[in-house]
């Protein structure tokens, strides 16, 4: 079975820093997606960025990027110029050939004025 | 066009009763899935629905959980003699039609259901 650990349960930052949220997983699968979703506390669930495994190119959303090691089965996520609305849960996820997504325990980011 | 919707917002219950929480699925989208998230953790899966049909039910904890959909429309998951370890919010989420080597369409997520039993 696949499994998502994010080993930071929180972080806080002050607004415009850069900050980078961990998150490693485990799968003998080859073919698969990786995720990083946002949790306001509205508990809207908002996709942020993903990534296929078999693209070696590291995916970016303007401010959001991530650092894809497939090898070691890490895939972090990187937020520039950090803003008050990026407060939130944060939560990594697996997708592979079964359809349901498997999160990561997330990650509770405060941005401080 | 409308997102994911989920009735009721929040749901209080005593121990022992049944409760329905429903969902409704973007238009068009074939696959629902049905999660739950307990108070400061993850995501946990629950259900899944290709139409109407539930290829993966795996994450359905106890037998007093149950779901169905309706076509390709509403769901609805059923808890029976609710307990308390099972408040959580229940999530649900749609997205396109699932095709085997295909890419993955995004799961768009409605606002969950928070489910207090005392």
């Amino acid at each position: 079975a696949q499994t998502v650990t994010q080993s930071q349960p929180e972080m806080s930052v002050q607004e415009a820093e850069t900050v980078t949220l961990s998150c490693t997983y485990d799968t003998s699968e080859s073919n698969y997606y990786l995720f990083w979703y946002k949790q306001p506390p509205s508990r809207q669930m908002i996709l942020v960025i993903r990534q296929e495994a078999y693209k070696q190119q590291n995916a970016t959303e303007n401010r959001f990027s991530v650092n894809f090691q497939k090898a070691a089965k890490s895939f972090s996520l990187k937020i520039s110029d950090s803003q008050l609305g990026d407060t939130a849960m944060y939560f990594c996820a697996f997708q592979g050939g079964a359809q349901k997504l498997v999160f990561g325990q997330g990650t509770r980011l405060t941005i401080n004025p | 066009g409308a997102g994911v919707s989920q009735s009721p917002s929040n749901k209080v219950t005593e121990k022992g009763k049944d409760v329905e929480l429903r969902c409704d699925p973007i238009s068009g989208h074939t696959a629902l899935y049905w999660y739950r998230q307990r108070l400061g953790q993850g995501l946990e899966f629950l259900i899944y629905f290709q139409g109407n049909s539930a290829p993966d039910k795996s994450g359905l904890p106890s037998d007093r959980f149950s779901a169905e959909r309706t076509g390709e429309s509403v769901s609805t998951l059923t808890i029976q003699r609710t307990q308390q370890e099972d408040s959580a919010v229940y999530l649900c989420a749609s997205s396109l039609v699932f095709s085997a080597g295909g890419p993955v369409n995004e799961q768009f997520f409605g606002p969950g259901t928070r489910l207090t039993v005392l």
